[in-house]
Parts: C-alpha cells; sequence; structure tokens
C-alpha cells in the first residue's frame, strides 16, 4: 500500500485565494482525520470521519474551514478565503475504527499564505 | 477535556547513550491509549510506541521503551543506545477507548543526538 497519501505537497497563496488540500486514505481505513500544526499551537485536531461521516469538526476554526469526504477514499479541506494565520502544515491520518489502532500519518501538505 | 503535556522542549543526548522524555496526561477515563510519535526533519509522523492503559507490562519496541504509571499519569518514553537517526521531535499522544478516536498531542519534544 502507498500509504496515505496528500496533495499538493506544497502551496503557496495569497490572501483572500481559496486552497483546497487532497487526502487519500489507506484503503480498509474507515477513520480519517485532519490535523494542523503550527509552532505556536502545535499539532491541533481540525475534524475527524468514521465510514465518511463527519463525527466531530470542533477543531475548525471558523467557518472558513470546511472538509468533505465523498467517499472511503477521498477527502478535502477547503479554506475559503485564506489569511497568513492559516499558513501551517496540515496532516491528513487515517485508521481502522477500532480503539488502539493506529494513526497513519500522510506526508502533510506545508500551505503558506502570503 | 484530555490535555497531554511533555515539559521537556528540548533535550540532547550523546550518542550510545540512553535518554528519556517525560509525557503526562490528565484524563478521567480509565481505558485509553498512549502513543509516541516521531517526526523527522521529513515531516512524517512516525509512530514509535504504543501501549495500553489495561496493561501493567511496560511496552517495548527494540531500543525504545515505556515507563507507563497509571496512577501518576505519566508515560514516559526511554531511548537506549541513541543513535544519530533518532534526532527528531517526539509527540506523546493520547486516545480515547470510546467512540470517538481521534488523538491528543502533547506539545513536542526536540532530540538533539550528539555525535
Amino acid at each position: 500500500d502507498a500509504g496515505v497519501i496528500q496533495s499538493p505537497r506544497h502551496e503557496v497563496t495569497e490572501m483572500g485565494q481559496e486552497v483546497t488540500l487532497r487526502c487519500k486514505p489507506i484503503s480498509g481505513h474507515n477513520s480519517l482525520f485532519w490535523y494542523r500544526q503550527t509552532m505556536m499551537r502545535g499539532l491541533e485536531l481540525l475534524i475527524y470521519f468514521n465510514n465518511n461521516v463527519p463525527i466531530d469538526d470542533s477543531g475548525m476554526p471558523e467557518d472558513r474551514f470546511s472538509a468533505k469526504m465523498p467517499n472511503a477514499s477521498f477527502s478535502t479541506l477547503k479554506i475559503q478565503p485564506s489569511e497568513p494565520r492559516d499558513s501551517a502544515v496540515y496532516f491528513c491520518a487515517s485508521s481502522l475504527k477500532r480503539g488502539g489502532n493506529e494513526q497513519f500519518f500522510g506526508p502533510g501538505t506545508r500551505l503558506t499564505v502570503l | 477535556a484530555q490535555t497531554v503535556t511533555q515539559s521537556q522542549p528540548e533535550m540532547s543526548v550523546q550518542e550510545a547513550e540512553t535518554v528519556t522524555l517525560s509525557c503526562t496526561y490528565d484524563t478521567s477515563e480509565s481505558d485509553y491509549y498512549l502513543f509516541w510519535y516521531k517526526q523527522p526533519p521529513s515531516r512524517q509522523m512516525i509512530l514509535v510506541i504504543r501501549q495500553e492503559a489495561y496493561k501493567q507490562q511496560n511496552a517495548t519496541e527494540n531500543r525504545f521503551s515505556v515507563n507507563f504509571q497509571k496512577a501518576a499519569k505519566s508515560f514516559s518514553l526511554k531511548i537506549s543506545d541513541s543513535q544519530l537517526g533518532d534526532a527528531a521531535m517526539y509527540f506523546c499522544a493520547y486516545r480515547t477507548s470510546r467512540a470517538g478516536n481521534m488523538l491528543t498531542f502533547g506539545g513536542g519534544t526536540r532530540l538533539m543526538v550528539k555525535p
């Protein structure tokens, strides 16, 4: 298996533009997580899905952020409009739903908003 | 809500020596899982070791072992025979065993290994 795939690996955009980050989880995994990593706040969970259904989106910073999982093999995280404070590394992770199972992380997308 | 605290922002160790990274957590649950993840400069998050709270025996993975003190809510990571490739950020993480299986991370410890 190729592991969790994220695209793009790097994104540079200007303030006000729409940004879409993409994730393909490991085949067979039924939980998917979006995390954000910054120097100031560390690793934060933004949202997670079980069986394509959003379970907890309390970590989504504000209405500018939205996430979808239209099927078991694809998820997007969209920021519209983007702001400089959104600059961070965004990780997608997937796992089997059962409690102790390891979360496998993608390589992350480094987002820079100018 | 659960919180995870790593009190050492940075640690350094001489190659071949042993180092211990600290982690404490706060929870009202009795059943949960604890993890240590490694993040090298490549940014990739790599699972190092996992501990189930219901197990009294400390987990071990080759040169990596944990000291799990449930009553004290402490979960330290010991790295023996440190290697240059161990240099990375290390994150302690908590995961509930109930429905809802997201990770709560500590702030991380940067480990430097001196040759």
